[in-house]
């Protein structure tokens, strides 16, 4: 099984531009989330969808849309790419309400 | 959601047992507790889940208190490959059924020593 799949790994972007990171999972699970990793800290969880159709703000949504496509895709868009936004994003997908949580190998990604 | 309290590092010698605290004071009487531990470069990995017995699986030991304010994630014998960040997180609970929000603090970032 692949688990949880991120497109891109790495990216380099130019303040201003726009770009889609993709997350695909193969575990038929409803919930899946987008999380950012700034150096030395913690997760912050920027969107969730809990059932394919439904999208929820989470800790730090400003700056990023999100689209679950269908029940396997949840792409997370930065419209206008900031230095802020430099960081290691996470897709995350989660089976049942208190099943595991299974993480992609994450997006790094470079704003300058 | 009920919080946790973890500290933010912790150091123990290779081979030795160590053993990761979290406070959760507020926790519900349905929700679990679950850890997880994200290692260098890599996204988090589930460790172990647990409600109110202690829970052994092949990668750690879960000891939670009586009164269930507290719980301890025992790794019984250290390896370098164990250096990592370790999350306590509260999931489930009846007020919460159906909130698929899931939230990380900041961890506990445990150093093995050689």
């Amino acid at each position: 099984n692949a688990g949880v799949t991120q497109t891109p790994k790495f990216q380099v972007l130019k303040t201003g531009q726009s770009m889609t990171l993709q997350c695909a999972q193969d575990m038929n699970h409803n919930s899946m989330y987008w999380y950012r990793q700034d150096p030395g800290m913690g997760l912050r969880l920027i969107y969730y969808s809990a059932s394919e159709g439904t999208t929820d703000k989470g800790e730090v949504p400003n700056g990023y849309n999100v689209s679950r496509l269908n029940k396997r895709e949840f792409s997370l868009r930065l419209e206008s790419a900031a230095p802020s936004q430099t960081s290691v994003y996470f897709c995350a997908s989660k089976g049942g309400f208190t099943g595991e949580a299974f993480f992609g190998q994450g997006t790094r990604l470079t704003v300058v | 959601d009920a919080k946790t309290t973890q500290p933010n590092s912790m150091e123990s010698n290779e081979e030795e047992p160590v053993h990761l605290p979290c406070n959760h004071s507020t926790i519900s009487g349905t929700d679990y507790i679950h850890w997880y531990r994200q290692l260098p470069s890599q996204g988090p990995e589930y460790v172990i889940h647990g409600l109110t017995s202690n829970v052994n699986n092949r990668m750690a030991s879960l000891a939670i208190a009586e009164d269930r304010k507290s719980s301890t994630l025992i790794l019984h014998r250290a390896t370098l490959r164990d250096a990592a960040v370790y999350y306590c997180i509260l999931r489930g609970g009846l007020a919460n059924f159906g909130n698929e929000k899931l939230t990380f603090g900041t961890g506990t970032r445990l150093t093995i020593i050689p």
